[in-house]
């Protein structure tokens, strides 16, 4: 079995500031590590994944993430966050082999609004 | 274009009634799945398929059907048996296996009355 913690519902921030949305993972398998973005009544847009190699992935929009294996945590950072990047961000998380193989388990979702 | 389509954007129903939504992909791949979004709660599997005419149950398959006749289509059910059937509901699709990205359809917004 597998599991996703976002660990902060939901992260104001000031625009130009950085951010960070912090996700933690459990897992009895290796994982394969995506965020995604939805804007309102929108579906689920990809902006980066972690497979293998380094642990600094890097996605679109400017953001990027870290996969901290001893830790079990995948954080996603933006150094200095627009406007348009508010929207609700899901950590989600897909097993490597054994039952977990190709289904993804999504966290719960942090909502990031940016305050002009 | 190649995308993921969903229809009805919005869908109202009264309570009891069986309804069908529609989920079609012209990106040929081999991998489709539905999700059901509630807030707070993050997206949990309803169902999914690895191939035509197979299909497994999600997490929270009761109450949900599906049928995977053609590659490009998966609609799914949700039956009068599903007790709080007022979702978001989220369609996704991806070439196959873990490794791939799932690209997502734009959504349909179930109320049931």
């Amino acid at each position: 079995a597998q599991s996703v913690t976002q660990l902060d519902s939901q992260v104001p921030v000031f625009e130009e500031a950085p951010v960070e949305l912090r996700c933690n993972y459990s897992s009895s398998v290796s994982v394969y590590l995506f965020w995604y973005v939805q804007y309102p009544n929108q579906g689920l847009q990809l902006l980066l994944k972690y497979l293998s190699g380094s642990t600094l992935v890097k996605g679109i929009n400017g953001f990027e993430a870290e996969f901290n294996k001893s830790q079990t945590s995948f954080h996603l950072r933006k150094p200095s966050v627009h406007i348009s990047d508010t929207a609700e961000y899901f950590c989600a998380v897909s097993g490597a082999g054994g039952t977990s193989y190709g289904k993804l388990t999504f966290g719960q979702g942090t909502i990031l609004t940016v305050h002009p | 274009d190649g995308g993921i389509t969903q229809s009805p954007k919005y869908l109202f129903r009264k309570e009891g009634q069986n309804v069908t939504l529609s989920c079609e992909q012209n990106l040929n791949h081999d991998a489709m799945y539905w999700y059901r979004q509630d807030p707070g709660q993050g997206l949990r599997l309803i169902y999914y398929s690895q191939i035509v005419n197979d299909f497994q149950k999600g997490d929270i398959a009761e109450g949900y059907s599906v049928s995977r006749e053609k590659k490009e289509s998966f609609p799914l059910t949700v039956t009068s048996a599903q007790k709080n059937p007022t979702a978001f509901y989220l369609c996704a699709s991806s070439p196959t296996g873990s490794t791939d990205t799932q690209y997502f359809g734009p959504g349909t917004r179930l109320t049931v009355l």
